[in-house]
């Protein structure tokens, strides 16, 4: 059972350009969240899902777009990427049905934008 | 706006000391609170307290919520190398039919000398 698997792991981008961040559960879980953490700053919510289909905005949405067109799978997109967007991403997510439990997170993308 | 205030925010004790995080919050129609230990990677799930469990142990780990002050605490007793970690509080609002996210504090970074 792996859980929140996010890919990649790493990446470096230049200012201005794009890329995708994948979030893949296996748990089943009905809800998803895109998290970054900064040093100081502990994780602020970017945008999640409650469902396949459905996106909402969180507390630092601007410059970042999401998708969820499957159930398992949660992207965050970085249509130009700045150096503001340097930061380390969390994915979680969290069964939507009784015993709810703690929200699941994965082990991170590091994504630093020169 | 939701607000979760932890302190300290670092903390440096010896081995098999006993230690106490504290977590203040500010949250509309609050549901739960949340308490993760983060090493270099993703946040790991410790306790969920809530209105019908206000008390949690595991372990040398124990928590308690007090809903009328609004605050938190995270107890380790005989505290080993291996505790050391950033601590995350987090609040979850009631949001009537989903689940729109935690609210984190900035984390206190525990550091257990040999």
């Amino acid at each position: 059972n792996a859980g929140v698997t996010q890919t990649p792991k790493f990446r470096v981008l230049k200012t201005g350009q794009s890329m995708t961040l994948l979030c893949a559960q296996d748990m089943n879980h009905e809800y998803m969240y895109w998290y970054r953490q900064d040093p100081g700053m502990g994780l602020r919510l970017i945008h999640y899902s409650v469902g396949e289909g459905t996106t909402a905005k969180g507390e630092v949405p601007d410059g970042y777009n999401v998708s969820r067109l499957k159930k398992q799978n949660f992207l965050l997109g970085l249509e130009s990427a700045a150096p503001s967007q340097t930061s380390v991403y969390f994915c979680a997510s969290l069964r939507g049905t009784a015993p709810r439990g703690g929200y699941t997170f994965g082990s991170g993308t590091r994504l630093t934008v020169v | 706006e939701d607000k979760v205030v932890q302190s300290p925010l670092s903390l440096v004790v010896h081995e098999g000391d006993t230690v106490t995080l504290n977590c203040s919050y500010e949250v509309t129609n609050f549901r739960s609170l949340l308490w993760y230990k983060q090493e270099k990677k993703a946040p790991t799930f410790l306790f969920m307290l809530t209105s019908s469990g206000i008390e949690k142990k595991s372990g040398r780990l124990s928590s308690i919520l007090d809903k009328k002050e609004l605050f938190s605490i995270l107890n380790i007793t005989a505290t080993q190398t291996g505790d050391s970690a950033v601590y995350l509080c987090a609040v979850e609002r009631n949001s009537g039919g989903g689940a729109d996210g935690l609210t984190f504090g900035k984390g206190t970074h525990l550091i257990i000398q040999p």
